[in-house]
This record gives structure tokens, sequence and C-alpha cells, in this order.
């Protein structure tokens, strides 16, 4: 079964506008963290927002916020204000804590195009 | 710059043949997860090392293998490659594999591997 999913393949948005991109995942973890990550082209994996399932308030960096919804096991990315250079693939990811194994299972991304 | 370093950038090869890429952490970081992205299998976890103990395995196949050096670099070999096997491999860092680290991995740039 999926443990990341994202439902939307591409988005559109216009420069300025917000836009919000999906993410759901499953777990029967208790404890855990989400991660949003963004690659342009040009290839790199940039870190973006960070969620713990025990935060209770949702994560915010800069112009991306997070909107966790628990019950519901969605992580949203929510990008305001967005930029041309918010173009890029959009990977939403999530680290289990049961076991010792650390790594990321990542989502099939998001590809936002920002219109001008 | 995410602090870690990955070599080479490109590398074009001919199948049968066998490269291997090199990865260098982030100073300080003891984790190395190696990933491997494809057009049509997304982001797909490889193995993890921790501090030169392999520590967790992911859809890896039975012709490639990794390990991860006393001076915490980390090299993944790939043999008898296929057409397949042509995707962008990524190298990720973090500081430790233990409950505590609810941090984010940083990625170095990639290795794209085309094989003809």
């Amino acid at each position: 079964a999926q443990k990341i999913t994202q439902t939307q393949p591409g988005m559109f948005v216009q420069e300025k506008e917000a836009v919000t991109l999906d993410c759901t995942y499953d777990t029967s973890d208790q404890s855990y963290g989400l991660f949003w990550y963004k690659q342009p082209s040009s290839g790199e994996m940039i870190f973006l927002i960070y969620q713990g399932s025990y935060d209770e308030q949702n994560a915010t960096e800069g112009r991306y916020s997070l909107n966790f919804q628990k019950a519901r096991k969605s992580a949203n990315l929510v990008i305001s204000a967005s930029q041309l250079g918010d173009s890029a693939m959009y990977f939403c990811a999530m680290r289990e804590f049961s076991g010792s194994a650390r790594q990321l299972t990542f989502g099939s991304g998001t590809q936002l195009t920002v219109l001008p | 710059d995410s602090g870690v370093t990955q070599t080479p950038k490109h590398l074009i090869t001919a199948t049968g043949q066998r490269v291997t890429l090199r990865c260098s952490p982030r100073s300080g970081d003891l984790s190395v997860y190696w990933y491997q992205q494809s057009l049509d299998q997304g982001l797909q976890f490889l193995i993890q090392y921790y501090n030169g103990e392999e520590r967790a395995k992911g859809n890896i196949l039975e012709r490639f293998s990794a390990q991860q050096f006393p001076d915490l670099h980390s090299e993944l070999n790939l043999s008898s490659l296929e057409l397949g096997d042509s995707a962008l491999y990524f190298c990720a860092s973090s500081v430790g594999a233990g409950a505590a680290n609810t941090g984010e991995l940083f990625f170095g740039e990639g290795s794209r591997l085309t094989v003809l």
C-alpha cells in the first residue's frame, strides 16, 4: 500500500496567489514526521518544512506552511504569494520512528507551475 | 549548498558495465542514505548506513551494493548495468539514526547515470 499519496500530478497557479499541494499518508505509528521537499529543474532536493506527529501547531517557514490534519492523515503544503521561482516538483515524505531505520518514504510528487 | 558531495555528476556507460558512485556526507553526519529517482518509479529508497554499518535496506537490487567507510564517505556500486538502471542517484545524510533525530535529510545534487 502507498504510504504517501500525492494526487495532483500537476498544478498551475498565478503569480502572487496562494496554492495548496495535497498529501495524505498512511501509518500505524504514533510517532512520525512529515516533510516537504522542492526539486527544481536543476535536480537538487531542497528541504522546505517539517511537521512532527506530536506537534500541536502547524509548521510554518516563511511563505510555506503545512496544514496538518492528523485525524484525516493529511499534510498539505500551502505556498503563499507564489513566485516564478516556485515552479518545481514538490515531494511529500514521511519518516516513521518505530524501529531503527530513519529513511524517508516519498510520494510521487506534484509539478507546480507558476504563471506570470 | 547542502554540504553533501556526490561524484560524478554525470555518467554515461554501456549495458553490462559496472560503475561506482561516491558520496561525502555533511561534516558530522553519521547516516548516509541512497535513493534512486527514475521517471517511472519516483524516489525509491535503496539503502542506509549509519557509522559504517548497514541500517536499513529498501528496494535495492542484488546487482547493486554499497558501503560506508571509516571516514564516513559512502560508495554505491552498480554492476551488470541494464537500460532500466538509468536514473538520478541521490545520496543524503543526517546527523544520527536514533529516536532523537527528527531532522531532515540533506541531499547531494545527485549523480545522473545514463546506460546506453
